[in-house]
Protein backbone atom coordinates (compact mmCIF):
# COMPACT_ATOMS: atom_id res chain seq x y z
CA UNK A 1 0.00 0.00 0.00
CA UNK A 2 1.09 3.64 -0.29
CA UNK A 3 3.46 4.61 2.36
CA UNK A 4 4.72 8.02 3.18
CA UNK A 5 7.90 8.54 5.11
CA UNK A 6 9.13 11.64 6.56
CA UNK A 7 13.03 12.53 7.73
CA UNK A 8 14.25 13.48 9.53
CA UNK A 9 12.14 11.48 12.46
CA UNK A 10 13.11 13.99 15.50
CA UNK A 11 14.79 17.27 15.47
CA UNK A 12 15.83 19.30 18.70
CA UNK A 13 17.49 23.09 17.44
CA UNK A 14 17.69 26.61 18.62
CA UNK A 15 15.63 29.21 18.96
CA UNK A 16 16.04 30.90 15.70
CA UNK A 17 17.10 28.45 13.57
CA UNK A 18 15.60 27.43 10.21
CA UNK A 19 14.23 24.27 9.90
CA UNK A 20 13.25 21.56 6.66
CA UNK A 21 12.22 17.91 6.86
CA UNK A 22 10.81 16.38 3.98
CA UNK A 23 8.27 13.89 3.02
CA UNK A 24 8.26 11.10 0.66
CA UNK A 25 5.99 8.34 -1.26
CA UNK A 26 6.95 4.88 -3.10
CA UNK A 27 4.06 6.24 -5.55
CA UNK A 28 2.68 9.52 -6.71
CA UNK A 29 0.40 11.75 -5.06
CA UNK A 30 -1.85 14.56 -6.35
CA UNK A 31 -1.95 16.79 -3.24
CA UNK A 32 0.31 17.20 -0.64
CA UNK A 33 -0.86 18.26 3.07
CA UNK A 34 1.39 19.38 5.53
CA UNK A 35 -0.30 19.64 9.41
CA UNK A 36 1.09 20.31 13.04
CA UNK A 37 0.17 18.56 16.04
CA UNK A 38 0.48 19.80 19.37
CA UNK A 39 0.58 17.50 22.29
CA UNK A 40 -3.06 16.29 23.36
CA UNK A 41 -4.31 17.83 20.58
CA UNK A 42 -5.69 17.02 17.21
CA UNK A 43 -3.45 17.56 14.01
CA UNK A 44 -3.89 21.23 12.70
CA UNK A 45 -3.60 22.09 8.81
CA UNK A 46 -0.46 24.31 7.95
CA UNK A 47 -0.67 24.76 3.96
CA UNK A 48 -2.04 22.35 1.28
CA UNK A 49 -0.24 21.61 -2.03
CA UNK A 50 -2.15 21.03 -5.56
CA UNK A 51 0.71 20.81 -8.18
CA UNK A 52 4.18 19.86 -9.01
CA UNK A 53 6.21 22.24 -8.65
CA UNK A 54 4.22 24.21 -6.21
CA UNK A 55 5.42 26.60 -3.99
CA UNK A 56 3.32 27.83 -1.07
CA UNK A 57 4.38 30.01 2.31
CA UNK A 58 2.32 30.46 5.70
CA UNK A 59 3.59 32.66 7.53
CA UNK A 60 6.78 31.41 8.13
CA UNK A 61 6.29 28.20 6.82
CA UNK A 62 7.04 27.45 3.30
CA UNK A 63 6.29 24.13 2.01
CA UNK A 64 6.87 22.99 -2.14
CA UNK A 65 5.54 19.88 -3.80
CA UNK A 66 7.70 17.79 -5.61
CA UNK A 67 8.20 17.93 -9.36
CA UNK A 68 8.30 13.99 -9.38
CA UNK A 69 5.26 13.84 -7.11
CA UNK A 70 6.56 11.64 -4.51
CA UNK A 71 7.77 13.66 -2.23
CA UNK A 72 7.01 17.38 -0.54
CA UNK A 73 9.43 19.53 1.67
CA UNK A 74 8.61 21.60 4.60
CA UNK A 75 10.56 24.93 5.60
CA UNK A 76 10.19 26.59 9.09
CA UNK A 77 12.27 30.11 9.23
CA UNK A 78 13.54 31.87 12.47
CA UNK A 79 12.11 29.13 14.79
CA UNK A 80 10.12 29.87 17.91
CA UNK A 81 9.40 27.86 21.41
CA UNK A 82 5.49 27.42 19.72
CA UNK A 83 7.03 25.68 16.77
CA UNK A 84 7.44 22.77 18.94
CA UNK A 85 5.14 20.04 18.07
CA UNK A 86 5.33 17.03 15.57
CA UNK A 87 4.84 17.73 11.77
CA UNK A 88 2.98 15.20 9.86
CA UNK A 89 2.69 15.23 5.91
CA UNK A 90 -0.84 13.84 4.17
CA UNK A 91 -1.91 12.79 0.99
CA UNK A 92 -5.23 11.29 -0.49
CA UNK A 93 -5.17 7.23 0.06
CA UNK A 94 -7.14 5.30 -2.48
CA UNK A 95 -10.83 5.60 -2.52
CA UNK A 96 -13.42 5.60 -4.55
CA UNK A 97 -16.53 8.32 -4.66
CA UNK A 98 -16.28 11.47 -3.29
CA UNK A 99 -14.42 10.91 0.47
CA UNK A 100 -11.03 12.02 1.09
CA UNK A 101 -8.96 9.23 2.60
CA UNK A 102 -6.15 10.64 4.14
CA UNK A 103 -3.12 8.65 4.70
CA UNK A 104 -0.80 10.39 7.26
CA UNK A 105 3.62 10.43 7.36
CA UNK A 106 5.27 8.97 10.27
CA UNK A 107 5.71 12.26 11.56
CA UNK A 108 8.73 14.63 12.88
CA UNK A 109 8.66 15.83 15.87
CA UNK A 110 10.55 19.60 16.56
CA UNK A 111 11.57 20.46 19.96
CA UNK A 112 13.04 24.10 19.89
CA UNK A 113 15.21 24.91 22.78
CA UNK A 114 14.71 29.12 23.70
CA UNK B 1 -18.28 28.09 13.32
CA UNK B 2 -14.55 26.48 11.87
CA UNK B 3 -14.21 23.54 14.59
CA UNK B 4 -14.98 20.14 15.08
CA UNK B 5 -15.90 19.91 19.13
CA UNK B 6 -15.11 16.03 20.78
CA UNK B 7 -16.62 15.23 24.31
CA UNK B 8 -15.62 13.61 26.16
CA UNK B 9 -11.85 14.87 26.52
CA UNK B 10 -10.65 12.32 28.68
CA UNK B 11 -12.22 9.38 29.16
CA UNK B 12 -11.41 6.24 31.80
CA UNK B 13 -13.45 2.74 31.02
CA UNK B 14 -13.10 -0.70 32.16
CA UNK B 15 -13.23 -4.00 29.70
CA UNK B 16 -16.57 -4.45 31.27
CA UNK B 17 -18.09 -0.91 30.54
CA UNK B 18 -20.07 0.67 27.72
CA UNK B 19 -19.41 4.32 26.46
CA UNK B 20 -20.07 6.58 23.41
CA UNK B 21 -17.54 9.40 22.68
CA UNK B 22 -19.28 12.31 20.87
CA UNK B 23 -17.98 13.96 17.57
CA UNK B 24 -19.80 17.40 16.15
CA UNK B 25 -19.73 20.20 13.66
CA UNK B 26 -21.75 22.63 11.78
CA UNK B 27 -19.24 23.63 8.77
CA UNK B 28 -21.50 21.97 7.10
CA UNK B 29 -18.96 19.12 5.96
CA UNK B 30 -21.04 15.61 4.16
CA UNK B 31 -17.56 13.49 5.39
CA UNK B 32 -16.55 12.71 8.74
CA UNK B 33 -14.23 10.49 10.11
CA UNK B 34 -12.73 8.21 13.51
CA UNK B 35 -9.12 8.07 14.12
CA UNK B 36 -7.07 6.38 16.44
CA UNK B 37 -3.82 7.47 17.54
CA UNK B 38 -1.23 5.82 19.83
CA UNK B 39 1.64 8.37 20.96
CA UNK B 40 3.90 9.58 18.55
CA UNK B 41 2.09 7.70 15.62
CA UNK B 42 0.30 9.14 12.49
CA UNK B 43 -3.09 9.10 13.10
CA UNK B 44 -4.59 5.90 11.88
CA UNK B 45 -8.54 6.03 9.75
CA UNK B 46 -11.12 3.56 11.42
CA UNK B 47 -14.20 4.45 9.45
CA UNK B 48 -15.03 7.20 7.08
CA UNK B 49 -18.60 8.25 6.42
CA UNK B 50 -20.15 9.99 4.02
CA UNK B 51 -23.51 11.81 3.56
CA UNK B 52 -24.18 10.05 6.99
CA UNK B 53 -23.38 6.45 5.36
CA UNK B 54 -20.72 4.48 6.77
CA UNK B 55 -18.68 4.67 3.42
CA UNK B 56 -15.23 2.84 4.74
CA UNK B 57 -14.20 0.43 7.68
CA UNK B 58 -10.59 -0.29 7.98
CA UNK B 59 -11.17 -3.71 9.11
CA UNK B 60 -11.89 -2.45 12.73
CA UNK B 61 -13.03 -4.72 15.34
CA UNK B 62 -16.72 -5.07 16.06
CA UNK B 63 -16.15 -3.88 19.83
CA UNK B 64 -15.92 -0.38 18.20
CA UNK B 65 -19.38 0.50 16.53
CA UNK B 66 -19.83 4.10 14.64
CA UNK B 67 -23.16 6.14 14.42
CA UNK B 68 -23.90 8.93 12.68
CA UNK B 69 -26.95 10.28 13.69
CA UNK B 70 -27.44 13.23 11.51
CA UNK B 71 -24.85 15.19 8.60
CA UNK B 72 -23.54 17.24 12.11
CA UNK B 73 -22.67 14.07 14.74
CA UNK B 74 -20.49 11.54 14.57
CA UNK B 75 -20.63 8.77 17.93
CA UNK B 76 -18.12 6.18 18.40
CA UNK B 77 -19.75 3.90 20.46
CA UNK B 78 -17.61 1.43 23.01
CA UNK B 79 -17.85 -2.32 24.39
CA UNK B 80 -15.71 -4.71 26.27
CA UNK B 81 -12.21 -2.93 24.52
CA UNK B 82 -9.19 -3.92 26.04
CA UNK B 83 -6.74 -2.27 27.31
CA UNK B 84 -4.45 -1.83 24.01
CA UNK B 85 -7.67 0.28 22.79
CA UNK B 86 -6.12 2.95 25.14
CA UNK B 87 -5.51 6.02 22.40
CA UNK B 88 -6.17 9.39 21.14
CA UNK B 89 -9.72 9.21 18.99
CA UNK B 90 -10.00 11.86 16.82
CA UNK B 91 -12.58 12.97 15.06
CA UNK B 92 -12.37 15.03 11.98
CA UNK B 93 -14.64 16.07 9.37
CA UNK B 94 -14.03 17.62 5.05
CA UNK B 95 -15.73 18.06 2.39
CA UNK B 96 -16.80 15.85 0.01
CA UNK B 97 -14.75 15.92 -3.71
CA UNK B 98 -11.30 15.34 -4.19
CA UNK B 99 -9.24 18.40 -4.97
CA UNK B 100 -10.16 21.88 -4.31
CA UNK B 101 -8.37 24.37 -1.72
CA UNK B 102 -10.82 23.15 1.05
CA UNK B 103 -9.92 19.16 0.60
CA UNK B 104 -8.13 19.18 4.06
CA UNK B 105 -9.53 17.93 7.05
CA UNK B 106 -10.62 20.03 10.41
CA UNK B 107 -9.84 17.66 13.06
CA UNK B 108 -11.00 17.72 16.71
CA UNK B 109 -8.99 17.85 19.59
CA UNK B 110 -9.53 13.90 20.49
CA UNK B 111 -10.38 11.85 23.33
CA UNK B 112 -7.76 10.39 25.25
CA UNK B 113 -9.20 6.70 26.18
CA UNK B 114 -7.75 4.91 28.63
CA UNK B 115 -8.85 1.39 29.41
CA UNK B 116 -7.96 -0.74 32.49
Amino acid sequence: GQQLNQSPQSMFIQEGEDVSMNCTSSSIFNTWLWYKQDPGEGPVLLIALYKAGELTSNGRLTAQFGITRKDSFLNISASIPSDVGIYFCAGPGPSGGATNKLIFGTGTLLAVQP
Amino acid sequence: DTEVTQTPKHLVMGMTNKKSLKCEQHMGHRAMYWYKQKAKKPPELMFVYSYEKLSINESVPSRFSPECPNSSLLNLHLHALQPEDSALYLCASSQTGKRGPNYGYTFGSGTRLTVV
